[in-house]
């Protein structure tokens, strides 16, 4: 089975501070996503990398960074955290380079910026 | 853009089966759907390629219309496990990320 492992289920932090989450999966996949999850709002892309240090934009990438150095592992980076961007964080993956592959999710971090 | 589904909410006895339909406003090249029970992360379930191919998991099936922009989900003889928040990713391009839908809430009562 594939394992799609966030680093913390509930995170704290402070406006202004730097925000670290990371993602790690087991299974080889080449393509990582990052989805913000908000009541009435569904599921919403952050950010997806379909390579090693290759990223492309989703939907809502404002206030958000990414890297990935390693195929494994993919982290989403809040350069200076705000109340707004309090949420539930999905991190997911799937095999590549072939499209209509199923995603992968790990269980989400809940972070909450005071 | 983000698909839009129908109903936002359903509430079913055991036995009784549900509907969840899933529209876009542009050509779809595939859509896929998933379950997420409380607490924990989104599960697929199944995906559905332009076509009209209708699949099925378990007595849960889908069906894809190209011309209409459109996949319907059917649940039969729903279970209590069956209950969580349904959402379809539609893509529009063969690329690799989906926008989702903001889900269909299923409850099934004993």
């Amino acid at each position: 089975d594939v394992k799609v492992t966030q680093s913390s289920r509930y995170l704290v932090k402070r406006t202004g501070e730097k925000v670290f989450l990371e993602c790690v999966q087991d299974m080889d996949h080449e393509n990582m996503f990052w989805y913000r999850q908000d009541p009435g709002l569904g599921l919403r892309l952050i950010y997806f990398s379909y390579d090693v240090k290759m990223k492309e934009k989703g939907d809502i990438p404002e206030g958000y960074s990414v890297s990935r150095e390693k195929k494994e592992r993919f982290s989403l980076i809040l350069e200076s955290a705000s109340t707004n961007q309090t949420s539930m964080y999905l991190c997911a993956s799937s095999w590549g380079p072939a499209p209509n592959q199923p995603q992968h999710f790990g269980d989400g971090t809940r972070l909450s910026i005071l | 853009q983000q698909p839009v589904q129908s109903p936002q909410a359903v509430i079913l006895r055991e036995g009784e089966d549900a509907v969840i339909n899933c529209s876009s406003s542009k050509a779809l090249y595939s859509v896929h759907w998933y379950r997420q029970k409380h607490g924990e992360a989104p599960v697929f379930l199944m995906i559905l390629l332009k076509g009209g191919e209708q699949k099925g998991h378990e007595k849960i099936s889908a069906s894809f219309n190209e011309k209409k922009q459109q996949s319907s989900l059917y649940l039969t003889a729903s279970q209590l496990s069956y209950s969580g928040t349904y959402f379809c990713g539609t893509e529009v391009n063969s690329g690799y990320a989906l926008n989702f839908g903001k889900g269909t809430s299923l409850l099934v009562t004993p």
